[in-house]
């Protein structure tokens, strides 16, 4: 039990529908990961924020976008959806504090099919 | 693109036995994790190993850091059922504010009783 939540749990989308997927982070961390992990694979980097701020980014287009908010949840919403971005969607929060050694709490992640 | 390869990808032994799992990469990293993840679950960290030649014990479960930052491997002694997930590495870089973590491939352990 990490104390990231997140929802929902599954979800079904069409190709070209956008969906937003929500994330509740440890209360007082201030940095919050998105991770794509498709199926057989490690995690991808989507982006981070801290303190609402986008804090880094990794390979994924424009249409991948989120937001973090003050009480510590968060949203990544995804438009034009494609068969590809059916994967499991994870988030981690951590203090945000320092650098390098800080260890992130992952949520048990959103599991997005998309047909 | 993975950075981080890891071998072998799906490993299924008796239970009793040992096992190493092999995290490979081009680049140094100034840190390197290793994650257990569960089905239905995101990943759960087991350890972090910062120094080049570092090695760590939890329990029957050894890992250890390439004197070169770029390589890791965790070995299992005396495996059981319980070991049974998906075994992630992860590298970080030092000139992120807040660590990205770039993931390897997975290698899926099972254990069978």
């Amino acid at each position: 039990e990490t104390g990231v939540t997140q929802s929902p749990t599954h979800l079904i989308k069409t190709r070209g529908q956008q969906v937003t997927l929500r994330c509740s982070s440890q209360s007082g961390h201030n940095t919050v990961s998105w991770y794509q992990q498709a199926l057989g694979q490690g995690p991808q980097f989507i982006f981070q924020y801290y303190r609402e701020e986008e804090n880094g980014r990794g390979n994924f287009p424009p249409r991948f976008s989120g937001l973090q908010f003050p009480n510590y949840s968060s949203e990544l919403n995804v438009n034009a959806l494609e068969l590809d971005d059916s994967a499991l969607y994870l988030c981690a929060s951590s203090l945000g504090t320092s650098g390098v050694q800080e260890t992130q709490y992952f949520g048990p992640g959103t599991r997005l099919l998309v047909l | 693109t993975q950075l981080l390869e890891q071998s072998p990808q799906f490993l299924s032994i008796q239970e009793g036995e040992n096992l190493t799992v092999y995290c490979n990469s081009s680049s140094v990293f100034s840190s390197l994790q290793w994650y257990r993840q569960e089905p239905g679950e995101g990943p759960v960290l087991l350890v972090t190993v910062v120094t080049g030649g570092e090695v760590k014990k939890l329990k029957r479960l050894t890992f250890q850091f390439g004197d070169a930052r770029k390589d890791s491997s965790l070995h299992i002694t005396a495996a059981q059922p319980g070991d049974t997930g998906l075994y992630l590495c992860a590298g970080a870089r030092a000139n992120f504010g807040n660590e990205k973590l770039t993931f390897g491939t997975g290698t899926r352990l099972t254990i069978i009783p």
